[in-house]
Protein backbone atom coordinates (compact mmCIF):
# COMPACT_ATOMS: atom_id res chain seq x y z
CA UNK A 1 0.00 0.00 0.00
CA UNK A 2 1.13 3.63 -0.36
CA UNK A 3 2.69 5.64 2.52
CA UNK A 4 3.29 8.94 3.69
CA UNK A 5 6.72 9.54 4.75
CA UNK A 6 7.90 11.92 7.12
CA UNK A 7 11.23 13.16 8.01
CA UNK A 8 13.13 13.50 10.18
CA UNK A 9 11.14 10.88 12.87
CA UNK A 10 12.48 12.95 15.25
CA UNK A 11 13.75 16.32 16.05
CA UNK A 12 15.05 18.06 19.24
CA UNK A 13 15.81 22.02 18.78
CA UNK A 14 15.96 24.66 21.19
CA UNK A 15 13.50 27.19 22.36
CA UNK A 16 12.76 30.13 19.78
CA UNK A 17 14.20 28.04 17.32
CA UNK A 18 12.56 27.41 13.83
CA UNK A 19 11.99 24.08 12.47
CA UNK A 20 10.98 22.51 9.18
CA UNK A 21 9.12 19.56 9.49
CA UNK A 22 8.42 17.46 6.22
CA UNK A 23 6.41 15.27 4.10
CA UNK A 24 6.05 13.41 1.07
CA UNK A 25 2.19 12.59 0.30
CA UNK A 26 1.09 9.68 -1.43
CA UNK A 27 1.57 10.89 -4.83
CA UNK A 28 -1.55 10.91 -6.49
CA UNK A 29 -3.65 12.75 -3.56
CA UNK A 30 -5.11 16.22 -3.33
CA UNK A 31 -5.63 17.35 0.23
CA UNK A 32 -3.04 17.27 2.75
CA UNK A 33 -2.82 17.73 6.54
CA UNK A 34 -0.94 18.45 9.68
CA UNK A 35 -1.69 16.95 12.93
CA UNK A 36 -0.47 16.92 16.54
CA UNK A 37 -0.63 15.08 19.25
CA UNK A 38 0.78 16.43 22.87
CA UNK A 39 2.38 12.83 24.75
CA UNK A 40 -0.63 10.83 25.95
CA UNK A 41 -3.38 12.91 24.60
CA UNK A 42 -5.44 13.37 21.67
CA UNK A 43 -4.85 14.05 18.10
CA UNK A 44 -5.69 17.72 17.24
CA UNK A 45 -5.99 19.01 13.96
CA UNK A 46 -3.89 22.14 12.70
CA UNK A 47 -4.45 22.47 8.64
CA UNK A 48 -5.83 21.28 5.65
CA UNK A 49 -3.95 22.08 2.51
CA UNK A 50 -5.31 21.77 -1.06
CA UNK A 51 -4.79 23.43 -4.34
CA UNK A 52 -1.63 24.81 -3.10
CA UNK A 53 -3.24 26.90 -0.54
CA UNK A 54 -4.63 26.81 3.19
CA UNK A 55 -8.67 25.25 3.44
CA UNK A 56 -8.93 25.29 6.95
CA UNK A 57 -6.66 25.99 9.74
CA UNK A 58 -7.54 25.28 13.96
CA UNK A 59 -7.30 27.80 16.31
CA UNK A 60 -3.45 26.34 17.48
CA UNK A 61 -2.24 27.13 13.64
CA UNK A 62 -1.54 30.66 14.71
CA UNK A 63 1.09 33.16 12.97
CA UNK A 64 4.20 30.82 14.04
CA UNK A 65 3.08 28.34 11.68
CA UNK A 66 3.26 27.96 8.01
CA UNK A 67 2.71 25.01 5.54
CA UNK A 68 3.80 25.02 1.94
CA UNK A 69 4.30 22.58 -1.23
CA UNK A 70 7.41 23.48 -2.47
CA UNK A 71 7.54 21.68 -5.23
CA UNK A 72 4.98 18.36 -6.40
CA UNK A 73 5.95 16.11 -3.45
CA UNK A 74 7.09 17.22 -0.69
CA UNK A 75 4.43 19.31 1.91
CA UNK A 76 5.93 21.33 5.25
CA UNK A 77 5.29 21.92 7.97
CA UNK A 78 7.18 25.16 9.16
CA UNK A 79 7.43 26.70 13.00
CA UNK A 80 8.97 30.07 13.58
CA UNK A 81 9.97 30.01 16.90
CA UNK A 82 9.66 26.94 19.21
CA UNK A 83 8.10 27.20 22.41
CA UNK A 84 8.05 24.20 25.03
CA UNK A 85 4.57 23.45 24.45
CA UNK A 86 5.51 22.90 20.81
CA UNK A 87 6.70 19.71 22.04
CA UNK A 88 4.62 17.12 20.54
CA UNK A 89 4.52 14.37 17.61
CA UNK A 90 3.45 15.91 14.27
CA UNK A 91 1.55 13.55 11.79
CA UNK A 92 1.17 14.49 8.15
CA UNK A 93 -1.60 13.09 6.53
CA UNK A 94 -3.07 13.19 3.17
CA UNK A 95 -6.32 11.86 0.98
CA UNK A 96 -7.12 11.83 -2.70
CA UNK A 97 -11.06 13.39 -2.54
CA UNK A 98 -11.30 14.73 1.10
CA UNK A 99 -14.69 13.74 1.36
CA UNK A 100 -16.77 11.66 4.30
CA UNK A 101 -16.13 8.45 3.47
CA UNK A 102 -12.42 8.54 3.11
CA UNK A 103 -9.61 7.74 5.01
CA UNK A 104 -6.92 9.65 5.68
CA UNK A 105 -3.23 8.17 5.34
CA UNK A 106 -0.78 8.90 8.16
CA UNK A 107 2.97 9.36 8.34
CA UNK A 108 4.68 7.73 10.72
CA UNK A 109 5.23 10.90 12.56
CA UNK A 110 7.95 12.83 13.41
CA UNK A 111 8.47 13.63 17.77
CA UNK A 112 9.10 17.58 18.26
CA UNK A 113 11.11 17.74 21.62
CA UNK A 114 11.56 21.77 22.40
CA UNK A 115 14.28 21.99 25.23
CA UNK B 1 -19.43 21.30 16.62
CA UNK B 2 -18.02 17.49 16.10
CA UNK B 3 -17.76 16.21 19.18
CA UNK B 4 -16.12 12.72 19.56
CA UNK B 5 -16.30 10.98 23.03
CA UNK B 6 -13.93 7.81 24.46
CA UNK B 7 -15.04 7.29 27.68
CA UNK B 8 -12.77 4.44 28.44
CA UNK B 9 -9.53 5.94 29.25
CA UNK B 10 -7.95 2.19 29.78
CA UNK B 11 -9.65 -1.31 29.29
CA UNK B 12 -7.70 -4.93 29.79
CA UNK B 13 -8.79 -7.86 27.94
CA UNK B 14 -7.57 -11.89 27.98
CA UNK B 15 -6.21 -13.29 24.95
CA UNK B 16 -8.40 -14.94 22.82
CA UNK B 17 -11.86 -12.58 24.35
CA UNK B 18 -14.24 -10.32 22.09
CA UNK B 19 -13.16 -6.51 23.43
CA UNK B 20 -15.93 -3.48 22.92
CA UNK B 21 -14.02 0.04 22.69
CA UNK B 22 -16.62 2.45 23.18
CA UNK B 23 -17.46 5.53 21.14
CA UNK B 24 -20.27 8.20 21.07
CA UNK B 25 -20.86 11.33 18.69
CA UNK B 26 -22.23 14.19 17.86
CA UNK B 27 -23.11 16.26 14.69
CA UNK B 28 -25.95 17.97 13.18
CA UNK B 29 -24.82 16.63 9.66
CA UNK B 30 -26.54 13.88 8.41
CA UNK B 31 -23.59 12.81 5.89
CA UNK B 32 -20.69 11.47 8.29
CA UNK B 33 -17.89 9.29 8.22
CA UNK B 34 -16.85 7.41 11.48
CA UNK B 35 -13.52 5.88 11.73
CA UNK B 36 -10.98 3.63 14.39
CA UNK B 37 -7.42 4.06 13.67
CA UNK B 38 -4.92 1.95 15.90
CA UNK B 39 -1.76 3.56 17.66
CA UNK B 40 0.58 1.10 18.75
CA UNK B 41 3.61 1.84 20.95
CA UNK B 42 5.45 2.77 18.19
CA UNK B 43 3.31 5.53 17.53
CA UNK B 44 2.40 5.24 13.90
CA UNK B 45 -1.93 5.61 12.99
CA UNK B 46 -3.12 2.31 11.20
CA UNK B 47 -6.90 2.69 10.12
CA UNK B 48 -8.86 0.13 11.23
CA UNK B 49 -12.19 0.53 9.55
CA UNK B 50 -15.01 2.78 8.23
CA UNK B 51 -18.83 3.22 8.89
CA UNK B 52 -20.44 6.03 6.51
CA UNK B 53 -23.37 7.34 7.97
CA UNK B 54 -25.96 6.40 5.54
CA UNK B 55 -24.78 2.49 5.16
CA UNK B 56 -26.95 0.26 6.26
CA UNK B 57 -24.93 -3.08 7.61
CA UNK B 58 -22.39 -2.62 10.39
CA UNK B 59 -18.47 -2.23 8.93
CA UNK B 60 -16.27 -5.34 9.35
CA UNK B 61 -12.96 -5.89 8.55
CA UNK B 62 -11.47 -9.20 9.31
CA UNK B 63 -11.48 -9.08 13.09
CA UNK B 64 -13.02 -5.69 13.40
CA UNK B 65 -16.09 -5.16 13.48
CA UNK B 66 -18.30 -1.74 14.18
CA UNK B 67 -21.25 -1.90 16.27
CA UNK B 68 -23.27 1.05 14.70
CA UNK B 69 -26.10 2.58 16.17
CA UNK B 70 -27.13 5.75 14.45
CA UNK B 71 -29.90 7.01 16.95
CA UNK B 72 -27.86 6.68 19.74
CA UNK B 73 -24.78 7.98 18.21
CA UNK B 74 -22.46 5.02 18.96
CA UNK B 75 -19.72 3.55 16.74
CA UNK B 76 -18.44 1.10 18.92
CA UNK B 77 -15.71 -0.80 18.17
CA UNK B 78 -15.49 -4.73 18.57
CA UNK B 79 -12.59 -6.48 18.55
CA UNK B 80 -13.03 -10.44 18.31
CA UNK B 81 -10.16 -12.64 19.72
CA UNK B 82 -7.76 -10.25 20.74
CA UNK B 83 -4.11 -10.75 20.58
CA UNK B 84 -0.99 -9.60 22.28
CA UNK B 85 -0.17 -7.50 19.02
CA UNK B 86 -3.71 -5.65 19.78
CA UNK B 87 -2.49 -3.85 22.70
CA UNK B 88 -2.41 -0.21 21.63
CA UNK B 89 -4.05 2.83 21.60
CA UNK B 90 -7.83 3.33 19.95
CA UNK B 91 -8.67 6.53 18.39
CA UNK B 92 -12.20 6.68 17.03
CA UNK B 93 -12.82 10.00 14.67
CA UNK B 94 -15.14 11.20 12.65
CA UNK B 95 -15.63 13.45 9.89
CA UNK B 96 -18.41 15.86 8.34
CA UNK B 97 -19.27 17.77 4.99
CA UNK B 98 -20.35 20.96 7.47
CA UNK B 99 -16.95 20.86 8.74
CA UNK B 100 -14.81 20.85 5.99
CA UNK B 101 -14.32 17.05 5.86
CA UNK B 102 -11.86 17.50 8.98
CA UNK B 103 -10.65 14.20 11.43
CA UNK B 104 -11.98 15.27 14.78
CA UNK B 105 -10.53 12.48 17.24
CA UNK B 106 -11.31 11.41 20.27
CA UNK B 107 -9.52 10.96 23.33
CA UNK B 108 -8.27 7.43 22.99
CA UNK B 109 -8.98 3.74 24.86
CA UNK B 110 -5.67 1.96 25.72
CA UNK B 111 -5.98 -1.38 25.47
CA UNK B 112 -3.62 -4.14 27.05
CA UNK B 113 -4.11 -7.59 26.24
CA UNK B 114 -3.68 -9.57 28.95
CA UNK B 115 -2.15 -13.37 28.15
Amino acid sequence: EPEVTQTPSHQVTQMGQEVILRCVPISNHLYFYWYRQILGQKVEFLVSFYNNEISEKSEIFDDQFSVERPDGSNFTLKIRSTKLEDSAMYFCASSYTGTTNEKLFFGSGTQLSVL
Amino acid sequence: AQKITQTQPGMFVQEKEAVTLDCTYDTSDPSYGLFWYKQPSSGEMIFLIYQGSYDQQNATEGRYSLNFQKARKSANLVISASQLGDSAMYFCAMRASNTGNQFYFGTGTSLTVIP
